[in-house]
């Protein structure tokens, strides 16, 4: 069964706090991470598509690492704002699936 | 450009019966996915179609599910009959190629299924 950890499970931050979560998956035959951030009531969005390690992504206030040797990602948002509250789930592409992880919830208090 | 869209929103039925869900994709996309979310985890892949065929549906429980994408835009899912364990967020989404070659999938805001 291929598993895929995100960590924290949840994480309560106040406004301004930089913060970073983690993603988990098999080191062996990677082809692609996604991140998605889905807010409540709304579609989960695109954040990042990674494929190549090394790999570094920007958007805003977000980045994103990749580390494909040791199977890790990190996501990091800076300087967190009430509008960040979500959940941040990795996906991991596997054959011609992607695999999610449970999610890292995230509320940020004004 | 218009985003996946799904309909019922939410819908709340009683084990045993029926229930459909419709998702019409971003115009022009080739590939749509149903995945099923269940509470404290992430999302499920349960049928991928290109076009109007099936590329994976090993995660279908087919005795109950179903699946079909008529002409190669819309989709509907239908669960017969549903169990307390279908309770989730039945999400839909597209890609213009296939998840094999990584290509983003855009969602839906996906349908809350609960069965009383």
């Amino acid at each position: 069964i291929l598993n895929v950890e995100q960590s924290p499970q949840s994480l309560h931050v106040q406004e301004g706090d930089s913060t970073n979560f983690t993603c988990s998956f098999p080191s062996s035959n990677f082809y692609a991470l996604h991140w998605y951030r889905w807010e409540t009531a709304k579609s989960p969005e695109a954040l990042f598509v990674m494929t190549l390690n090394g790999d570094e992504k920007k958007k805003g206030r977000i980045s994103a690492t990749l580390n494909t040797k040791e199977g890790y990602s990190y996501l990091y948002i800076k300087g967190s704002q009430p509008e960040d509250s979500a959940t941040y789930l990795c996906a991991f592409l596997y054959g011609n699936k992607l695999v999610f992880g449970a999610g890292t919830i995230l509320r940020v208090k004004s | 450009e218009a985003g996946v869209a799904q309909s019922p929103r939410y819908k709340i039925i009683e084990k045993r019966q029926s229930v459909a869900f419709w998702c019409n994709p971003i115009s022009g996309h080739a590939t749509l996915y149903w995945y099923q979310q269940i509470l404290g985890q992430g999302p499920k892949l349960l049928i991928q179609f290109q076009n109007n065929g099936v590329v994976d549906d090993s995660q279908l429980p087919k005795d109950r599910f179903s699946a079909e994408r008529l002409k190669g835009v819309d989709s509907t899912l239908k669960i017969q009959p549903a169990k307390l364990e279908d309770s989730a967020v039945y999400l839909c989404a597209s890609s213009g190629g296939g998840a094999a070659w990584g290509d983003t999938q855009y969602f839906g805001p996906g349908t809350r299924l609960t069965v009383l």
